[in-house]
């Protein structure tokens, strides 16, 4: 069964620091998609990335990175030089492919449980 | 391009009631997945729609309803009210929900039962 575990439940860093969101996930499918979330305490959830099971390349995006290990099952975030704005909680999310393929085109996100980043000023 | 709208955002009701959210995809996205957050269980997939038909629904009871109109715009409806249904409930969209697609969130409506 599709799992996705964010340890780090939460965070706590002074601005400028480098800061790094772990996710885990758990899939027995070859296709998949990962996905970074930010929800702010207005709640709406921020897309900030989507990564295919086939793309190992890292990716950078201003301050933002990330790394993904399809070796370790791990897809982590890293923010460089944070800023207070960066406070949030960060959501990792996994998307089957084999979900979709039971019930074609039926997408379903399973989220981990969340990593509450707060950076201090 | 306006993002998914939610109404109401805030909604107070008592064990019992009912209580029907209503969600406005982005447009010409034709999928609507709801989604409900809890400190508890996190965020939890309700079900999704397409074409007005429901083809994904997660494991909530059949309290839990929705409905998805020729517009795409969606509701969905909880009926007979626990204190544990008290929740943010969020709205998602995408072209056509296919597991590789980006989902859009809304802001999400805030549920208290009292």
């Amino acid at each position: 069964a599709q799992k996705v575990t964010q340890a780090q439940t939460e965070i706590s860093v002074v601005e400028k620091e480098d800061v790094t969101l772990d996710c885990v996930y758990e899939t027995r499918d070859t296709t998949y998609y990962l996905f970074w979330y930010k929800q702010p305490p207005s709640g709406e959830l921020v897309f900030l990335i989507r990564r295919n099971s086939f793309d190992e390349q890292n990716e950078i995006s201003g301050r933002y990175s990330w790394n993904f290990q399809k070796s370790t099952s791990s897809f982590n975030f890293t923010i460089t030089a944070s800023q207070v704005v960066d406070s949030a909680v960060y959501f990792c999310a996994l998307s089957e492919a084999l979900a979709g393929r039971r019930i074609q085109g039926a997408q379903k996100l399973v989220f981990g449980q969340g990593t509450r980043l707060t950076i201090n000023p | 391009k306006a993002g998914v709208t939610q109404t109401p955002r805030y909604l107070i009701k008592t064990r019992g009631q009912q209580v029907t959210l209503s969600c406005s995809p982005i447009s010409g996205h034709r999928s609507v997945s709801w989604y409900q957050q809890t400190p508890g269980q996190g965020l939890q997939f309700l079900f999704e729609y397409f074409s007005e038909t429901q083809r994904n629904k997660g494991n909530f009871p059949g309290r839990f309803s929705g409905r998805q109109f020729s517009n795409s715009r969606s509701e969905m409806n909880v009926s007979t009210l626990e204190l544990g249904d008290s929740a943010l409930y969020l709205c998602a969209s995408s072209w056509a929900g296919g597991y590789q697609e980006t989902q859009y969130f809304g802001p999400g409506t805030r549920l208290l039962v009292l």
